[in-house]
């Protein structure tokens, strides 16, 4: 069965510091790589994807890719408040189906 | 641009009574279309899928079913609501390997 796994939280860190968000999977098939971000009670948003090995910024977000080590990272920089919200990690195989993570909440401390 | 719809936002059923959500896509044409259903505090979980009208794949058993009978267009049912089936319900639309994108969701209460 394919998983995807964070740790759930909360991931409390101050406002203006680094937020480091993991995940890993166990489908060595998996092809592409998503990060969502989801406020309570809305769906779920994208903020981030990567399909290669390495990094891939985009304004204060980085996501990190390690196929060897089935390890996918988000980092968030200069941390703020609004950024509080739990972050799915999301997977998709080659059959274009999308395997979630539980979701790490994350909460940005003023 | 693509958008896609989902309602209702918010639904109360009684215990045993039908269910019929609706979600389409605009914008796009022979979209992938998904319906998630997430318990409170809980993950994604892939109830149906499908690549084109009338084909529906079945991720999970349950007495939930689901039919595309237009392109665009992609309907979650149920005869008879149980207590468990409880929880927010999301529509997503894919161009085929392309990104995964979610409707607003509606929030399921059966009581």
């Amino acid at each position: 069965q394919k998983e995807v796994e964070q740790n759930s939280g909360p991931l409390s860190v101050p406002e203006g510091a680094i937020a480091s968000l993991n995940c890993t999977y166990s489908d060595r098939g998996s092809q592409s790589f998503f990060w969502y971000r989801q406020y309570s009670g809305k769906s779920p948003e994208l903020i981030m994807f990567i399909y290669s090995n390495g990094d891939k910024e985009d304004g204060r977000f980085t996501a990190q890719l390690n196929k060897a080590s089935q390890y996918v990272s988000l980092l968030i920089r200069d941390s703020q408040p609004s950024d509080s919200a739990t972050y799915l990690c999301a997977v998709r195989d080659y059959g274009q189906n999308f395997v979630f993570g539980p979701g790490t909440r994350l909460s940005v401390l003023p | 641009s693509q958008t896609i719809h989902q309602w209702p936002a918010t639904l109360v059923q009684p215990v045993g009574s039908p269910l019929s959500l609706e979600c389409t896509v605009e914008g796009t044409s022979n979209p992938n279309l998904y319906w998630y259903r997430q318990a409170a505090g809980r993950g994604l979980q892939l109830l149906f899928y499908s690549v084109g009208i009338g084909q529906i794949s079945s991720e999970v058993p349950q007495n939930l079913s689901a039919s595309r009978p237009q392109d665009r267009q992609f309907i979650l049912s149920s005869k008879k609501l149980l207590l468990s089936d409880s929880g927010f319900y999301l529509c997503a639309w894919m161009r085929p390997n392309e990104k995964l994108f979610f409707g607003s969701g509606t929030q399921l209460s059966v009581l």
